[in-house]
């Protein structure tokens, strides 16, 4: 079982603000990533070291932590950010990566 | 440009072992950690484990220690993942991925174990 969990699914309207969130005692001192995977491609960095957004990536898209709790943040989401987002950390040795078991994220 | 490519879908029967390669192009093979990350059908993303290029050192997640081994070849800027005493349910896409917060990722490959 992972050490961080996430919400199976999540459903938005187009155009609104939606979060996604990732919790485990681990994110109170390790950093967290997310990722977006569409079906039929790999996954894509879309933040990382918790805030950090990679060059390419809409400025919609932003996360924080606090306390246990990781959230990647949508604001005035798209058709095209449907798809399957999971966080990343590390376990409690530090040493193992683990990612939340995902949250699929329907635009309706 | 970083790209990673890795090598074609393999199939495979049940207690065979599989090897999967990822050759990196356009940065410092040697600079970052190559991560080995998988997703089964109707799963989520799992790791695997990491390669440090410049010394071969590795970590491997404890699900798959005695069965996973992690190589590189920095002479061509390739690393591999072999996977032993295969499984159904190692049926997966494979991706390897690199980059100082893992941004740039191989294009995947499929292995189908199966009788």
């Amino acid at each position: 079982s992972s050490e961080v969990t996430q919400d199976p699914s999540v459903s938005v309207a187009l155009g609104q603000t939606v979060r996604i969130t990732c919790q485990g005692d681990t994110l109170r001192s390790y950093s967290t990533s997310w990722f977006q995977q569409k079906p039929g491609q790999a996954p894509v960095l879309v933040i990382y070291a918790r805030t950090k957004r990679p060059s390419g990536i809409p400025d919609r898209f932003s996360g924080s932590t606090s306390g246990n709790t990781a959230s990647l943040t949508i604001t005035g989401a798209q058709a095209e950010d449907e798809a399957d987002y999971f966080c990343n950390s590390r376990d409690s040795s530090g040493n193992q990566w683990v990612f939340g078991g995902g949250t699929k994220l329907t635009v309706l | 440009q970083v790209q990673l490519v890795q090598s074609g879908a393999e199939v495979k029967k049940p207690g065979a072992s599989v090897r999967v390669s990822c050759k990196t192009t356009g940065d410092n093979f040697s600079a970052y950690y190559v991560h080995w990350v998988r997703r089964a059908p109707g799963q989520g993303l799992e790791w695997l484990g990491r390669i440090n290029p410049k010394s071969g050192g590795t970590t491997y997640a404890q699900k798959f220690q005695g069965r996973v081994t992690m190589t590189r070849d920095a002479s061509i800027s390739t690393g591999y993942m072999e996977l032993s005493s295969l499984r159904s349910d190692d049926t997966a896409v494979y991706y390897c991925a690199t980059g100082n917060d893992i941004e740039h990722w191989g294009q995947g490959t499929r292995v189908t174990v199966s009788s």
